[in-house]
């Protein structure tokens, strides 16, 4: 268990509904990356926040955003649900440190979003 | 184009029978990782490899970095039920972080 939480597992919206999926890092993490993972494929960045800034953003729109919060904890919001968007989200946290190149990510459990 | 490839995608594998999944990726990377997840869950970590010919072993499993032929393996060493998943590869060029397709490993008795 890598001490990533994620909320909620499980989430059922409707197209054109609005989402806001929560992560809470691992203690002493200031680093965290949002992913798309669809159904049979590997994770998708969406994007990366260090010390509460966007500081990385894979192909996605910008109905994806998102906010990291001082105490490291970080929301995924998403607006105008499609379809498409139905895949399970995962955060990752880490410990980002200058001058330091290994920096290695740590999973949260994910949350399953479908939309319907 | 970012581009990060696995061989194979499918890999059917009798115990203790030997492996390697190859990951390429067309950018420079000063970093590689190898996860591995199970189905319904999230990804686990299992190496991350930083230079050149480095090379990390965990159990069964050893992993391989070549960054001038962009080129990581993942050896599977007398394979056992339990390593049964789906292995991806990833690397982190600059700001972004992009996976491979996964190789989806099934071990069979």
């Amino acid at each position: 268990e890598t001490g990533v939480t994620q909320s909620p597992t499980h989430l059922i919206k409707t197209r054109g509904q609005q989402v806001t999926l929560r992560c809470s890092s691992q203690s002493g993490h200031n680093t965290v990356s949002w992913y798309q993972q669809a159904l049979g494929q590997g994770p998708q960045f969406i994007f990366q926040y260090y010390r509460e800034e966007e500081n990385g953003r894979g192909n996605f729109p910008p109905r994806f955003s998102g906010l990291q919060f001082p105490n490291y904890s970080s929301e995924l919001n998403v607006n105008a649900l499609e379809l498409d968007d139905s895949a399970l989200y995962l955060c990752a946290s880490g410990e980002n440190r200058v001058g330091y190149s290994s920096y290695e990510q740590y999973f949260g459990p994910g949350t399953r979003l479908t939309v319907t | 184009e970012l581009k990060v490839e696995q061989n194979p995608l499918f890999l059917s594998m009798q115990e203790g029978k030997n492996y390697t999944i190859y990951c390429n990726y067309s950018t420079t990377s000063d970093r590689l990782y190898w996860y591995r997840q199970d189905p319904g869950k999230s990804l686990e970590s299992l190496f991350v490899l930083l230079s050149n010919g480095a090379v990390k072993q965990e159990g069964r499993l050893m992993a391989s970095l070549d960054t001038k032929a962009r080129l990581s393996t993942l050896h599977i060493t007398a394979a056992v039920h339990d390593l049964s998943a789906t292995y991806f590869c990833a690397v982190m060029p600059y700001d972004k972080v992009i996976f491979g397709p996964g190789t989806s490993l099934s071990v069979i008795p």
